[in-house]
């Protein structure tokens, strides 16, 4: 099992709608969690952390972590074309603290 | 300007040649790190640091080194021992481990 899964798409939404990314991992200790967007041949960018359990907002962006069931889910409400992107789930190892990454999820907003 | 920067962006090696990559951060961070992104996959780590004069392995060390010599800097050494190092390289840093990490602009590094 990966330590980190994400589901590697294209999800397409429709402009407007509300995008929702899920990623899932394996050990059962990380502590922290982070939500990046990479736009095609650029650096990944961070959006959001989350350390506990429950919701996170920040402007269009939520974040949802439910460690009993060892998942963390982005909302994006009101989706936008300039959101079209990969968005890359990270979490800390509980052992290092080091950030493990998923392979991401594409996002595809179309007008 | 705080930031990240690496350099350069592009970068073309011809097959034998060492070559190294170099990032310099102004943020004050204590962490930083080396990840190598191939297409279509996610960030693997190569080495991190967490304090200066010190490093560790990450899960794909083999074929490169670093030195962490100054807070600011964490340069990465590809070397000929690399038998595949065409790919993205992304240095990051973070106030600690387990803090938010952020990313420099990257080194799209091509054997030729």
């Amino acid at each position: 099992q990966k330590e980190v899964e994400q589901n590697s798409g294209p999800l397409s939404v429709p402009e407007g709608a509300i995008a929702s990314l899920n990623c899932t991992y394996s050990d059962r200790v990380s502590q922290s969690f982070f939500w990046y967007r990479q736009y095609s041949g650029k650096s990944p960018e961070l959006i959001m952390s989350i350390y506990s359990n429950g919701d996170k907002e920040d402007g269009r962006f939520t974040a949802q972590l439910n460690k009993a069931s060892q998942y963390v889910s982005l909302l994006i409400r009101d989706s936008q074309p300039s959101d079209s992107a990969t968005y890359l789930c990270a979490v800390n190892r509980g052992g290092s603290y080091i950030p493990t990454f998923g392979r991401g999820t594409s996002l595809i907003v179309h007008p | 300007d705080g930031g990240i920067t690496q350099s350069p962006k592009y970068l073309f090696r011809k097959e034998g040649q060492n070559v190294t990559l170099s990032c310099e951060q102004n943020l004050n961070h204590d962490a930083m790190y080396w990840y190598r992104q191939d297409p279509g996959q996610g960030l693997r780590l190569i080495y991190y640091s967490q304090i200066v004069n010190d490093f560790q392995k990450g899960d794909i060390a083999e074929g490169y080194s670093v030195s962490r010599e100054k807070k600011e800097s964490f340069p990465l050494t590809v070397t000929s021992a690399q038998k595949n190092p065409t790919a993205f390289y992304l240095c990051a840093s973070s106030r600690g481990l387990g803090t938010e990490a952020f990313f420099g602009q990257g080194t799209r590094l091509t054997v030729v």
